[in-house]
């Protein structure tokens, strides 16, 4: 398969609560970044960590990665109604001139008013 | 900046026709331009990936003659679905890439209907 898991699929929580978001993928990494998409619109990118990095913060997310365990986490602190979106892990494959990016099958999130 | 445009947004087509997905970089030079399709509730599959002045490499179990992919120049690739059928029906999104950081930039996506 070409894709990492992401879990959960789907997750709704009320307005204020944090929101975490899991990624698993299969293969040696050099950075794993995080992208949103609002329905029926293109990705948005919100953070890139990198394979040397174990956490990395900014505004209210929260990313962490754990290489060992070929496993990300996306934490979405003090969540709005605006954060509804999909969430989606990326990592980067092969080698220079070469590379592509593998997505993860996604979160859906929607926040509550 | 790093504003990637996609023309048209949405397009209805008989079955049979072809159709022609524009994706521009518009404030950047792009090395590398990717096309992904998205099946409704679905992630982004890689469908292809494409250099400016070079084939584009297709990933397995996509047919090449069936999404012709151009790229033509550093702001500009195009996808033509030959032939379209029912089954083609998705949401086609590409990213461009400029080589200088890990980041790639995505279009907005084209809603292709097949009827």
């Amino acid at each position: 398969s070409q894709q990492g898991e992401e879990d959960p699929q789907a997750l709704s929580i009320q307005e204020g609560e944090n929101a975490t978001m899991n990624c698993s993928y299969k293969t040696s990494i050099n950075n794993l970044q995080w992208y949103r998409q609002n329905s029926g619109r293109g990705l948005v990118h919100l953070i890139l960590i990198r394979s040397n990095e174990r956490e990395k913060h900014s505004g209210r997310l929260r990313v962490t990665l754990d290489t060992s365990k070929k496993s990300s986490s996306l934490l979405i602190t003090a969540s709005r109604a605006a954060d509804t979106a999909s969430y989606f892990c990326a990592t980067r494959e092969g080698a220079s001139g070469t590379y592509k990016y593998i997505f993860g099958t996604g979160t859906r999130l929607k926040v509550l008013a | 900046g790093a504003v990637v445009s996609q023309h048209p947004s949405r397009v209805i087509c008989k079955s049979g026709t072809s159709v022609k997905i524009e994706c521009r970089s518009l404030d950047f030079q792009a090395t590398t331009m990717f096309w992904y399709r998205q099946f409704p509730k679905q992630s982004l599959m890689l469908m292809a990936t494409s250099n400016e002045g070079s084939k584009a490499t297709y990933e397995q179990g996509v047919e090449k003659d069936k999404f012709l992919i151009n790229h033509a120049s550093l702001t500009l690739s195009t996808l033509t679905v030959t032939s379209a059928h029912p089954e083609d029906s998705s949401f086609y999104i590409c990213s461009a890439w400029t080589g200088l950081t890990y980041e790639q930039y995505f279009g907005p996506g084209t809603r292709l209907t097949v009827t």
